[in-house]
């Protein structure tokens, strides 16, 4: 099994900033099986970022994914208010297992 | 548009056993894997059983192999977790997730329903 580490636990920004996720993986994701989702408080998760870079539909393009092997980020680019919330990674592929992240949380500065 | 709308949770003593359901709609349902996650509370989310979209083949976390089942009924849209012997760490909101391409199984998923808590005490 894929043990994904998010890295920080935490990050305290300012609305305009530019915010940087990190997910490293215990061994190499195959084929660009990399996702990344939001979560705020009392809501599903949301779909942000897929095969690595591919945003999914209606996701802002200040986000952006990137990323190759065992180490991939989050970036983004100008902190919007609803913008803070805790941040996923997710491993997949053509069989589980299926693993997460621990998340990171990103909170207003 | 996409809704996945759960029922079926609520307090059950450990040991006991609980049946999940999701309704779906707004997709052709037969065609996608659906999936349900979970996130037990304060905590981060762990996949616990997967419906396959290309075929009949079901898919299970270690946590939860030979306790759980997952099914779904094509004819009403609903996707279903069987949980037996439930244990207080099942405690969790169960989220019903749809992958995001039909006819394939990439386990990744684009629609989430709102949750329903599941608490094993005592």
């Amino acid at each position: 099994e894929i043990v994904l580490t998010q890295s920080p636990g935490t990050l305290s920004l300012s609305p305009g900033e530019r915010a940087t996720l990190f997910c490293r993986a215990s061994q190499s994701v195959s084929t660009f099986y990399l996702a990344w989702y939001q979560q705020k408080p009392g809501q599903a998760p949301r779909l942000l970022i897929y095969g690595v870079s591919s945003r999914a539909t209606g996701i802002p393009d200040r986000f952006s994914g990137s990323g190759s092997g065992t180490d991939f980020t989050l970036t983004i680019s100008r902190l919007e208010p609803e913008d803070f919330a805790v941040y996923y990674c997710q491993q997949y592929g053509r069989s589980p297992p299926i693993t997460f992240g621990q998340g990171t949380r990103l909170e207003i500065k | 548009e996409v809704q996945l709308v759960e029922s079926g949770g609520g307090l059950v003593q450990p040991g006991g056993s609980m049946r999940l359901s999701c309704a779906a709609s707004g997709f052709t349902f037969s065609t996608y894997g659906m999936n349900w996650v979970r996130q037990a509370p304060g905590k981060g989310l762990e996949w616990v059983s997967g419906f396959s979209g290309t075929g009949d083949t079901t898919y299970y976390a270690d946590s939860v192999k030979g306790r759980f089942t997952i099914s779904r009924d094509i004819s009403r849209n609903m996707l279903f977790l069987q949980m037996n012997s439930l244990r207080v760490e099942d405690t969790a909101t169960y989220y019903c997730a749809k992958d995001r391409s039909p006819w394939t199984d990439y386990f990744f998923f684009d629609s989430w329903g709102q949750g329903i808590l599941v608490t094993v005490s005592s």
